[in-house]
C-alpha cells in the first residue's frame, strides 16, 4: 500500500517570502499526486494534481509542484506568500488510474507572519 | 464549488448512542467517501461507495457502517458512539470517468462524543 510523508508539521514564513512544503510518497509505480489546502473550519480544496507528462505542474493561487521520481517527492512551492495562504496543506496519493482511493499525509500547518 | 452538503454540521452526543451523518451531492458522481480528520493523522478513509448499494471498507472502518440507497446520498452510522470517534468527518465525491481520482470535499461535520 502506498504511504505519504509530510516531514514538516508546522512552518512559519514571512509574508512575501517563498514557501516550500515537502511531500514524499512510497509506491513502486508512478502514482497520481495531489495537494489540497484547508483553511480553518473549512473543507479541503484542490490546489493541483499530477498524473503524467510535465513534471512541473501549476495550480491555483500561484502554487506549483514538481514531481521527482528519483526522490519519490512532490514538493509544493509558492514564490511569494500572502497572509491568506495561512492554512493546513495536505499531500495525497493514489496508486494509479484504477485506484479510486487517496492516502493522505498528516498535513503541514503554515503560519504567515507580517 | 461542487454541490456537496453534510448534515448535521455539528453534533454533540453521549457514549453508547447511535449517530448518523448524511452526505448529499448534486453532481451525480459515482464515488462517495467518508473520512475522519484527527490532529497528526491527516484524513483517514472510513468507507467508500462506488455505486448504489456498492460499498467497501477503508483503513479505519471498525465501529462504522454506511449505506447508499440513492446516488446522491451516502450515510455514515456510528452504531454505538465512543469517545474515540470524536472527530471531524468529511464526505468526498469523485467521478473517475471525468476527473480520474480527483476528489471534491464537503464542509465537514464536527462530532463530539461525551
Amino acid at each position: 500500500a502506498q504511504s505519504v510523508t509530510q516531514p514538516d508539521i508546522h512552518i512559519t514564513v514571512s509574508e512575501g517570502a517563498s514557501l516550500e512544503l515537502r511531500c514524499n510518497y512510497s509506491y513502486g509505480a508512478t502514482p497520481y499526486l495531489f495537494w489540497y489546502v484547508q483553511s480553518p473550519g473549512q473543507g479541503l480544496q484542490l490546489l493541483l494534481k499530477y498524473f503524467s507528462g510535465d513534471t512541473l505542474v501549476q495550480g491555483i493561487k500561484g502554487f506549483e509542484a514538481e514531481f521527482k521520481r528519483s526522490q519519490s517527492s512532490f514538493n509544493l512551492r509558492k514564490p511569494s506568500v500572502h497572509w491568506s495562504d495561512a492554512a493546513e496543506y495536505f499531500c495525497a496519493v493514489a496508486s494509479g488510474s484504477n485506484d479510486y482511493k487517496l492516502s493522505f499525509g498528516a498535513g503541514t500547518t503554515v503560519t504567515v507572519r507580517a | 464549488d461542487a454541490g456537496i452538503t453534510q448534515s448535521p454540521r455539528h453534533k454533540v452526543t453521549e457514549t453508547g448512542t447511535p449517530v448518523t451523518l448524511r452526505c448529499h451531492q448534486t453532481e451525480n458522481h459515482r464515488y462517495m467517501y467518508w473520512y475522519r480528520q484527527d490532529p497528526g493523522h491527516g484524513l483517514r478513509l472510513i468507507h467508500y461507495s462506488y455505486g448504489v448499494k456498492d460499498t467497501d471498507k477503508g483503513e479505519v472502518s471498525d465501529g462504522y457502517s454506511v449505506s447508499r440507497s440513492k446516488t446522491e446520498d451516502f450515510l455514515l452510522t456510528l452504531e454505538s458512539a465512543t469517545s474515540s470517534q470524536t472527530s471531524v468527518y468529511f464526505c468526498a465525491i469523485s467521478e473517475p470517468r471525468v476527473s480520474y481520482n480527483e476528489q471534491f470535499f464537503g464542509p465537514g461535520t464536527r462530532l463530539t462524543v461525551l
